[in-house]
């Protein structure tokens, strides 16, 4: 079985501040997606990352896929109030069938 | 370009009723999977379907079941509910997952409360 450890499952920063989340497996994914959800609302992507070392950058947030493909980072700079929310890692596991292995989850509070 | 389509938004039903959730996904997209997320143990993969054929399945009993249209559009149903079913059941569309970059769709969801 598949996991993702998401760390750390909540934050509560102050506007401005930088964070960055972690998103660990024991797993090879092929590609991992990161989404942000809102209370009641189902999640929206953020990114996709598929080669290990990549680096993608999205205005204020960077993701970053590791090397082994097994881990990803997200790191916000300068957080916002907006970007408060639930963020999640999603592995994909590979060609010919659809199945995302989601981690729990970090609940980010950001306080202006 | 619409986005997923899943109705209803809200459900109440009673232990031991069955319910049926449907997703009409994005436009061309022809695989539609669907997740059970609880604020226990997250999103969980429930089923996949392509081209009307399940090709994969979670680790779910089976009072969990679906289907997919020609149209792609899809159902889900839970027969016998229990409380533990409550959870919000999201659906998520893919225009034709193969290979490395898989990115999946979210619908909003349809929050069930079983009483």
């Amino acid at each position: 079985t598949q996991l993702l450890e998401q760390s750390p499952q909540f934050l509560s920063i102050q506007e401005g501040e930088n964070l960055t989340v972690y998103c660990n497996s024991s797993s090879v994914f092929s590609s991992l997606q990161w989404y942000r959800q809102e209370p009641g609302e189902g999640p929206v992507l953020l990114v996709t990352v598929v080669t290990g070392g990549e680096v993608k950058k999205l205005k204020r947030l960077t993701f970053q896929f590791g090397d082994a493909r097994k881990d990803s980072s997200l790191h916000i700079t300068a957080a916002q109030p907006g970007d408060t929310g639930l963020y999640l890692c999603a592995g994909a596991s590979g060609a010919g069938s659809y199945q995302l292995t989601f981690g729990k989850g970090t609940k980010l509070s950001v306080i202006p | 370009k619409a986005g997923v389509t899943q109705t209803p938004r809200y459900l109440i039903k009673t232990r031991g009723q069955q319910v049926t959730l449907s997703c009409s996904p994005i436009s061309g997209h022809r695989s539609v999977s669907w997740y059970q997320q609880t604020p226990g143990q997250g999103l969980q993969f429930l089923f996949e379907y392509f081209s009307e054929t399940q090709r994969n399945k979670g680790n779910f009993p089976g009072r969990f079941s679906g289907r997919q249209f020609s149209n792609s559009r899809s159902e889900m149903n839970v027969s016998t509910l229990e409380l533990g079913d409550s959870a919000l059941y999201l659906c998520a569309s893919s225009l034709n997952p193969t290979g490395l970059n898989t990115e999946a769709f979210f619908g909003q969801g349809t929050r069930l409360t079983v009483v």
